[in-house]
């Protein structure tokens, strides 16, 4: 089955760019779907980053689009983010999820904590 | 401020129902854009749970039904289990002229009394 596992690094400073990466098993990424990343702060609800589509065409958040850079690496089977200036409120954990056509996300994989602070 | 509107807690004693609500507007629920519930087990990820408004997954039991009517959803859940308590979330789309976005509720906190 599609199985989706994110890495990164756990502290990131201040003012400085977060470059996270989704590994996907068992599907080719090149062959279908959107490939979506999705953000929890500790404690809070979730929110929705932004999503790829096999194609490449990208989709995001109105709220993060000026920072926010989601790629694919096809030789990988990865997709990536890239979220730039970060500050305080940008602690979270983060989610990548494959979306289906009718928007909803399944599978998603473990999550990896991020951290903002000097 | 969360663009679905969710209760942040509900309870319920093993065996009983309870519902969650998911409220949202004419630019999301209401222009036609279907919901999807997600359940969050503590320390774990999110788990698709009913999707396009109505319809389980493969594994996810008969206890659980969704449905949706105007502007809003509802999770409806049976027969409660000590395992059903988790954080329970709605997502839908929405578009208006600030542009469009994937949108979830607050979150829900369910527990079993």
């Amino acid at each position: 089955q599609v199985q989706l596992q994110e890495s990164g690094p756990g502290l990131v400073k201040p003012s400085e760019t977060l470059s996270l990466t989704c590994a996907v098993s068992g599907y080719s990424i090149s062959s279908g779907y959107y490939w979506g990343w999705i953000r929890q702060p500790p404690g809070k609800g979730l929110e929705w980053i932004g999503y790829i589509y096999h194609s490449g065409s990208t989709y995001y958040n109105p709220s993060l689009k000026s920072r926010v850079t989601i790629s694919f690496d096809t030789s990988k089977n990865q997709f990536s983010l890239k979220l730039t200036s970060l500050t305080a409120a940008d602690t979270a954990v983060y989610y990548c999820a494959r979306r289906w056509d009718l928007v909803q996300f399944d599978p998603w994989g473990q999550g990896t904590l991020v951290t903002v602070s000097s | 401020q969360s663009v679905l509107t969710q209760p942040p807690s509900v309870s319920g004693a093993p065996g009983q129902r309870v519902t969650i609500s998911c409220t949202g507007g004419s630019s999301n629920i209401g222009a036609g854009y279907d919901v999807h519930w997600y359940q969050q087990l503590p320390g774990t990820a999110p788990k698709l749970l009913i999707y396009v408004n109505s319809n389980r997954p493969s594994g996810v039991p008969d206890r659980f039904s969704g449905s949706k009517s105007g502007t809003s959803a509802s999770l409806a859940i049976t027969g409660l289990q000590a395992e059903d308590e988790a954080d329970y979330y709605c997502q839908s789309y929405d578009s208006s002229l600030s542009g469009s976005r994937v949108v979830f509720g607050g979150g829900t906190k369910l527990t079993v009394l």
